[in-house]
């Protein structure tokens, strides 16, 4: 049984330019939330996808969006890159929204430059 | 708004127990999660406390006070590898997934 995957690993991009981020949910998960954790801090909630829609939203600014597909796999899209943005992108996946259950996906590490 | 409160780092010996605190102030409380982090990897559950009192899960024990706004996580016959990161969270309404965590505690077990 699958855990939550998540991809690239690793990844370079230059201030200004688009990333997008994929997570596949642990099997029987159908809700993908995703934190953006970075270094020496704890991981900060950016939003939670449900049914295909976006059912919570942390205090991140509009260049943050995503998407989950009817798979319930999940992308993270962040535009116009700030140095700022540099960070590990963790995907969690749980089964239903009020479950405590939440399992995190390795995390995707996101440089910015 | 939501603060967490942890120790930034503690070191302990191999063997020994340590006690980890967290201290909160929440808008909402429906449960506090205790994860372990090792260096480059994803958090991993370790707890989940709703009520008050001390649950036990073999080396690991997570106690509550919510009129305090005060967990600590109890970790007995240190070993090496639990040397990582540990996270408090709180989870302020139903939804999971919507956790705040604390910037962790960083632990070293030495030989």
């Amino acid at each position: 049984d699958a855990g939550v995957t998540q991809s690239p690993t690793h990844l370079i991009k230059t201030r200004g330019q688009q990333v997008t981020l994929r997570c596949s949910p642990k099997s029987g998960h159908d809700t993908v939330s995703w934190y953006q954790q970075a270094l020496g801090q704890g991981p900060q909630f950016i939003f939670q996808y449900y049914e295909e829609e976006e059912r919570q939203r942390g205090n991140f600014p509009d260049r943050f969006s995503g998407h989950q597909f009817p798979n319930y796999s999940s992308e993270l899209n962040v535009n116009a890159l700030l140095l700022g943005d540099s960070a590990l992108y963790l995907c969690a996946s749980s089964p239903g929204t009020t479950s405590y259950e939440q399992y995190f996906g390795p995390g995707t590490r996101l440089t910015v430059t | 708004g939501q603060n967490i409160d942890q120790p930034t780092e503690m070191t302990a010996t191999e063997g020994a127990i340590v006690q980890i605190n967290c201290t909160y102030q929440t808008s909402g409380f429906n449960g506090l999660f205790w994860y372990q982090q090792h260096a480059g990897e994803a958090p991993t559950f370790l707890s989940y406390n709703v009520l008050d009192g001390l649950e036990e899960k073999g080396r690991f024990s997570s106690f509550l006070s919510r009129s305090k706004g005060y967990s600590y996580l109890l970790l007995k016959e240190l070993q090496m590898k639990d040397s990582a990161s540990y996270l408090c969270a709180v989870r302020s309404n139903t939804n999971a997934g919507k956790s705040t965590f604390g910037d962790g505690t960083t632990l070293t077990v030495k030989p």
